[in-house]
């Protein structure tokens, strides 16, 4: 099917394991994005990615890292997760070269928590 | 000062009311504005955009930008029971990189 995926749609992780978010769109969008939602925060950027092997800070990338061999895949890996951590995680793409003008679609999101 | 500010709520309206959604943003050079609706549980959807001063209906839906003042807003005309939801406000900043910060929303109570 066409779109963006996320797995899994829940995820529960102890403290200190690595743990992997995988994201998949199917349109071959350029720019692809990770932000997590917190109550009171709202959604806030993670990484982001404007193509093949070019990614870049968001606004909270501490403990956390992102690839992006291939155009349709953009995993976020938490590397030692911490329970400040626990949250939902949206994966999103953009149809155009210019996202800040055309919006975001949306996965359908990971809730992960952290014991 | 939060870059993108906008009341929590709840909003309760009436259906077949008028709903009013405020968002207010620091960033004066801002280029574009963003509204999505999200549902309880669920991921957020684009319902509107908006880049020039004025009005931008699109079926129900009417987003005013007023860059004088730093405010967008979001009208829903005959409120349905079906636009219970929260609503984000997104706004591109003047920034080098592609950021685009969210408000908190604004929960929306649509009463039968």
């Amino acid at each position: 099917d066409a779109g963006i995926t996320q797995s899994p749609r829940y995820k529960i992780t102890e403290t200190g394991r690595q743990v992997t978010l995988m994201c998949h769109q199917t349109w071959s969008h350029s720019y692809m994005f990770w932000y997590r939602q917190d109550l009171g925060h709202g959604l806030r950027l993670i990484y982001y990615s404007a193509a093949a092997d070019i990614t870049d800070k968001g606004e909270v990338p501490d403990g956390y890292v992102v690839s992006r061999s291939k155009t349709e895949n953009f995993p976020l890996t938490l590397e030692s997760a911490t329970r400040s951590q626990t949250s939902v995680y949206f994966c999103a793409s953009s149809e155009l070269n210019t996202p800040q003008r055309y919006g975001y679609t949306f996965g359908s999101g990971t809730r992960l928590t952290v014991v | 000062q939060k870059e993108v500010e906008q009341n929590s709520g709840p909003l309760s309206v009436p259906e077949g009311a008028i709903a009013s959604l405020n968002c207010t943003y620091s960033d004066r050079g801002s280029q574009s504005f963003f509204w999505y609706r999200q549902y309880s549980g669920k991921s957020p959807e684009l319902i509107m955009s908006i880049y020039s001063n004025g009005d931008k209906e699109d079926g129900r839906f009417t987003a005013q930008l007023n860059k004088a003042s730093q405010y967008v807003s979001l009208l829903i005309r005959d409120s349905q029971p079906s636009d219970s939801a929260t609503y984000l406000c997104a706004v591109k900043g003047s920034g080098g990189y592609q950021k685009v910060t969210f408000g908190i929303g604004t929960k929306l109570q649509v009463i039968p």
